[in-house]
């Protein structure tokens, strides 16, 4: 149980063009999930939090217009990255928390890059 | 300032041996403290969460202890193997608000035969 999914695993795309990543919790209902963004040899770094009906928070520094978050159900969150330039290159992770648990649980990324 | 340390260099130990790996942090206050692996160009995989005032958790060859006094968390493979090789994340979760996580580096462990 509580298994996520993340579509697609890596994408290379030319800079200046919009990619949609999709995650979604399989087996269980997530009121919350949250996108990472993680570069080679560092830790995970929380760009946003994403509840279902309602708009993202974004953690500081992260630019809400570049990244937008749309968490359209209970098992579905999508992170944009519109206009993507090469620094937006890196390795993007989302998790879900299921309701009433503290864990949370992460697919398995996506490799982003951009030319 | 704020901060997680894991120890940033690879520790490398003998098949069968405990291994240890240490999470220190400062100016934080956490509700629980969480251990996560994480294999490369793989998302981390929950392994065990502890509450600020629990001492110690255990699961089938995992053991973490938490002491909030130290603000330091340890945790323990013992018997392990070479499967047992990643990289091991601590996160710390605070109360309220969506309870979002805030990672370490990680420490990488690598087990030899």
């Amino acid at each position: 149980g509580a298994v996520v999914s993340q579509h697609p695993s890596w994408v290379i795309c030319k800079s200046g063009t919009s990619v949609k990543i999709e995650c979604r919790s399989l087996d269980f209902q997530a009121t919350t999930m949250f996108w990472y963004r993680q570069f080679p040899k560092q830790s995970l770094m929380l760009m946003a939090t994403s509840n279902e009906g309602s708009k993202a928070t974004y953690e500081q520094g992260v630019e809400k217009d570049k990244f937008l978050i749309n968490h359209a159900s209970l098992t579905l969150s999508t992170l944009t990255v519109t206009s993507a330039h090469p620094e937006d290159s890196s390795f993007y992770i989302c998790s879900a928390r299921p309701q009433s648990r503290n864990e949370q649980f992460f697919g398995p990324g996506t490799r982003l890059t951009v030319l | 300032s704020q901060k997680i340390e894991q120890n940033s260099e690879a520790l490398n130990i003998q098949e069968g041996k405990t291994a240890t790996l240490t999470c220190n942090y400062t100016n934080y206050s956490p509700a629980y403290l969480q251990w996560y692996r994480q294999d490369p160009g793989r998302g981390p995989v929950f392994l065990l969460l502890i509450r600020e005032n629990e001492k110690e958790k255990r699961k089938e060859r995992l053991k973490v202890t938490f002491d909030t006094t130290l603000k330091q968390s340890l945790f323990h493979i013992t018997a392990s193997q070479p499967a047992d090789s990643a990289t091991y994340l601590c996160a710390l979760m605070f109360s309220g608000g969506y309870n979002k996580l805030i990672f370490g580096a990680g420490t990488r462990l690598a087990v030899h035969p």
